[in-house]
């Protein structure tokens, strides 16, 4: 089965810098990558994701890269804000009739300002 | 709208008791997802419903759970009977297209 790994599991950054997580998976099936964003105390939230005919997406602030010749995908951050301090999890979802989330472990990205 | 509601918030029980969790999906989702979430294992899923009908129970631990969803505005996953293991926080998450998954806040399970 598909397997997700993430790191870092913590970055901790100043106001106004950037953030980069990264995730591999393994199975190259997999065709569709989103984002969640979790505060403390809530479920997780969609923030951005993408599907693997697309290179790169940009939502303001957030991209998303996918390189699938080396199973790969990562989260860019620009400029961030103590407000984008949360846990962010990476998924990777083949279509079997659903979309079938396997998720990383999390990295918990820290803002000070 | 409201979103994903989860009942209870918080819940707290001895060994070997039966747990109940409740989820009202978000009106006009046909798709409906239980997860697990533990320090250890990550996030998992655990079952899945499509228009109220279980299309994939995988994840399901073993025999102790149980999940139902009687209609297109509640379900229920059931513990029984509940062990220390079983601790974590359980999310339900519904979808109106199968992409996108909209979580609740979670019920926070604590077996003593």
């Amino acid at each position: 089965g598909e397997n997700v790994e993430q790191h870092p599991s913590t970055l901790s950054v100043q106001e106004g810098d950037s953030a980069v997580i990264k995730c591999t998976y393994s199975d190259s099936a997999s065709n569709y990558f989103p984002w969640y964003k979790q505060e403390l105390g809530k479920g997780p939230q969609l923030i951005i994701d993408i599907r693997s005919n697309v290179g790169e997406k940009k939502d303001q602030r957030i991209a998303v890269t996918l390189n699938k010749t080396a199973k790969h995908f990562s989260l860019h951050i620009t400029e961030t804000q103590p407000e984008d301090s949360a846990v962010y999890f990476c998924a990777a979802s083949m279509w079997s009739g659903f979309q079938k989330l396997v998720f990383g472990t999390g990295t918990r990205l820290l803002v000070s300002p | 709208d409201a979103g994903v509601i989860q009942s209870p918030r918080h819940e707290v029980t001895e060994m070997g008791q039966e747990v109940t969790l409740r989820c009202k999906p978000i009106s006009g989702h046909n798709s409906l997802f239980w997860y697990r979430q533990t320090m250890m294992r990550g996030l998992e899923l655990l079952i899945y419903f499509n228009n109220n009908v279980p299309i994939d129970d995988s994840g399901m631990p073993e025999d102790r759970f149980s999940a139902k969803m009687p209609n297109a505005s509640f379900s229920t996953l059931k513990i029984q009977p509940s062990e220390p293991r079983d601790s974590a926080v359980y999310f339900c998450a519904s979808s109106p297209s199968n992409d996108e998954q909209f979580f609740g806040p979670g019920t926070r399970l604590t077996v003593l």
